[in-house]
């Protein structure tokens, strides 16, 4: 099934630096989403997008929905330990339809 | 607050075994979803529903078959238990045009 490019697969921080992530298509999506998963818990929904240009934030997280539609990154700014973690997007073809594809995550681990 | 719920967090089965995972959400949503997560692979679609007693094939459904009698509930059969389905399985549901909320996850382990 067809997979988000996303980038990069793995980051290693130290506490208190911006962080960036992106999820990359070459077909159109209507919405984008942003979920994070703690170790051992299911993903958890952080922004969902549902304009080309949207830009939204969610505390220290900024997310924005690509121009072209085809993209979308997350910020992450002052990171903290507790942003340790594995961050998916995920994206949506059709306004109404219900299935996503999910990008294949980020590693983020944050040094103290 | 919204739920889903899967009835275990952890389960050892023994190879050849009929296993069963329960999922159960409390949001009347029409979409519920199997994933399986294995580490450099992302989340894998294994089936959906979109309605009840309704089910649609994923990207990896060899091995594994779904039950949907109720709205609220989506049951997983894994019809002859094998090692290389250890994995973390994720449910997860959905309205239309609504990003999804996953449950917890179950870590099946075949020996």
């Amino acid at each position: 099934g067809q997979q988000l490019n996303q980038s990069p697969q793995s980051m290693f921080i130290q506490e208190g630096e911006d962080v960036s992530m992106n999820c990359t298509s070459s077909s159109i999506f209507n919405t984008w989403l942003w979920y994070k998963q703690d170790p051992g818990e299911g993903p958890v929904l952080l922004i969902a997008l549902y304009k080309a240009g949207e830009l939204t934030s969610n505390g220290r997280l900024t997310a924005q929905f690509g121009i072209t539609r085809k993209d979308s990154f997350l910020n992450i700014s002052a990171s903290i330990p507790s942003d340790v973690g594995i961050y998916f997007c995920a994206g949506r073809r059709t306004p109404s339809g219900s299935r996503l594809t999910f990008g294949e995550g980020t590693q983020l681990t944050v040094n103290p | 607050d919204v739920k889903v719920t899967q009835s275990s967090r952890y389960l050892v089965k023994r190879t050849g075994e009929k296993v069963f995972l329960e999922c159960v959400q409390d949001m009347d949503h029409e979409n519920m979803f199997w994933y399986r997560q294995d580490p450099g692979l992302g989340l894998r679609l294994i089936y959906f529903s979109y309605d009840v007693k309704m089910k649609e094939k994923g990207d990896i459904p060899e091995g594994y078959s779904v039950s949907r009698e109720k709205k609220e509930r989506f049951s997983l059969i894994l019809e002859s238990a094998s090692t290389n389905q250890t994995s973390m399985y994720l449910c997860a549901s959905g309205g239309q045009g609504k990003g999804y909320t996953f449950g917890s996850g179950t870590r099946l382990t075949v020996v």
